[in-house]
């Protein structure tokens, strides 16, 4: 159980599109998610914390207006990195938690983007 | 603010070695302390995890003791094998005097292990 799915695992745009990247809890309902970015060979770090139904809370630094975050069900939660460019380029990693267990996080495999 | 430092890698052994990896912290409040290992292709899983000073975490033959007095959370197998091969992430989350998880996570920057038949 507890399993969470990304899609898709890897994308590959243009410079000045959007894409946009879905973290799903399979088998539970996700009362919080998070958004993590990691670049090569260095750490995960927390983009934002998304909570159903309402506006996401941005960690320091991270530009709101250009990772859009969605999540509209206890299941679904979605990345729309906007305008994207090469430094955006990175290894996205989406994570779930349930009410009941806040301390354990689920995490997806990851989404690699590449934006050429 | 919050941290986590793991030792450098790559670590290379061969299978039956014994590994240590090793994670200290600085952290205000009180932190609960977790490894989550990463499988090639894979999300990373919790492996064990500590919530308060003196605990033991254990999975899979893996121990890491949180110890307090040396704000360290030191991850040890006795005899590794080829399937342990993966990137090991020492990391904490705060929580309050009462033991609630604030929820974020804060990763130290991963310990690639290969082991070797």
């Amino acid at each position: 159980g507890a399993v969470v799915s990304q899609h898709p695992s890897w994308v590959i745009c243009k410079s000045g599109t959007s894409v946009k990247i879905e973290c799903r809890s399979l088998d539970f309902q996700a009362t919080t998610m998070f958004w993590y970015r990691q670049f090569p060979k260095q750490s995960l770090m927390l983009m934002a914390t998304s909570n159903e139904g309402s506006k996401a809370t941005y960690e320091q630094g991270v530009e709101k207006d250009k990772f859009l975050i969605n999540h509209a069900s206890l299941t679904l939660s979605t990345l729309t990195v906007t305008s994207a460019h090469p430094e955006d380029s990175s290894f996205y990693i989406c994570s779930a938690q349930t009410l009941a267990s806040q301390e354990t996080q689920y995490f997806g495999p990851g989404t690699r983007l590449l934006v050429l | 603010g919050n941290s986590v430092t793991q030792m450098e890698g790559p670590v290379t052994l061969s299978e039956e070695a014994f590994l240590t990896i090793n994670c200290t912290y600085t952290a205000t409040g009180y932190p609960s302390l977790f490894w989550y290992v990463q499988y090639p292709g894979e999300g990373l899983q919790l492996l064990l995890k500590a919530t308060k000073a003196d605990d033991k975490g254990s999975n899979k033959g893996f121990e890491a003791t949180y110890r307090k007095e040396t704000t360290s959370f030191h991850l040890e197998k006795g005899s590794v094998q080829v399937s342990d091969s993966a990137v090991y992430f020492c990391a904490l989350t705060l929580t309050n005097a009462g033991g609630t998880s604030y929820g974020k996570l804060t990763f130290g920057q991963g310990t690639i292990l290969t082991v070797h038949p």
